[in-house]
């Protein structure tokens, strides 16, 4: 069965230091995609990446950046330099068949992100 | 492109009406729309997926006669909360998909309260 775990329920740090958000997942599939959404307190999903089980090269957008681990099954989220704005939750979500009619996107129980100025 | 709206963005109503949350997928066609509940703090739940022609299909522990799903065409999909109870209250979030397409693509999101 698929699962996705977030075990930071609640970060905190101070504008500007770097914070690592941590995301684990299982899957018995070969084939699967991963996301990470912010939600901002509007509420509104913010999609921010997609990437899937066979491209496991890091990905670098401005200060985010994803470290995706298939040994360890982690997808972690790291953003540098924090600013106030990146305040949110985060989640983490999990696809195995995103070609079927019917897939589902399984997302973890999310990171409530506040930096502090 | 890919954008899907949800009407109305908030709701209050009264125990023991019926509310109407509609989906749309504005700049393209949907064969399969999903519904989601997110209670306060928590994630999101996937209620049912919606396929355009025939009936939902929902998750286990879903009532379907309560939370009435139509998907009558290519870029409409509605969940109708029947009878609703405050602990109905909640965010609903609905995600369309392109007909032949793989992604989902989230509205934002209807916010329920029950008095």
């Amino acid at each position: 069965a698929q699962k996705v775990t977030q075990a930071q329920t609640e970060i905190s740090v101070v504008e500007k230091e770097d914070v690592t958000l941590d995301c684990v997942y299982e899957t018995r599939d070969t084939t699967y995609y991963l996301f990470w959404y912010k939600q901002p307190p509007s509420g509104e999903l913010v999609f921010l990446i997609r990437r899937n089980s066979f491209d496991e090269q890091n990905e670098i957008s401005g200060r985010y950046s994803w470290n995706f681990q298939k040994s360890t099954s982690s997808f972690n989220f790291t953003i540098t330099a924090s600013q106030v704005v990146d305040s949110a939750v985060y989640f983490c979500a999990l696809s195995e068949a995103p070609g079927n009619r019917d897939d589902k996107i399984i997302f973890g129980k999310g990171t409530r992100l506040h930096i502090l100025p | 492109g890919a954008v899907v709206s949800q009407h109305p963005s908030w709701v209050i109503c009264k125990s023991g009406t019926s509310v109407k949350i509609e989906c749309r997928s504005l700049d393209f066609q949907a064969t399969t729309m999903f519904w989601y509940r997110q209670f306060p703090k928590q994630s999101l739940m996937l209620m049912a997926t919606s396929n355009e022609g025939s009936k939902a299909t929902y998750e286990q522990g879903v009532e379907k006669d309560k939370f009435l799903i139509n998907h009558a065409s290519l870029t409409l999909s509605t969940l109708t909360v029947t009878s609703a109870h405050p602990e109905d209250s909640s965010f609903y979030i609905c995600s369309a998909k392109r007909t032949g397409g793989r992604w989902q693509f989230f509205g934002p999101g209807t916010r329920l309260t029950v008095l």
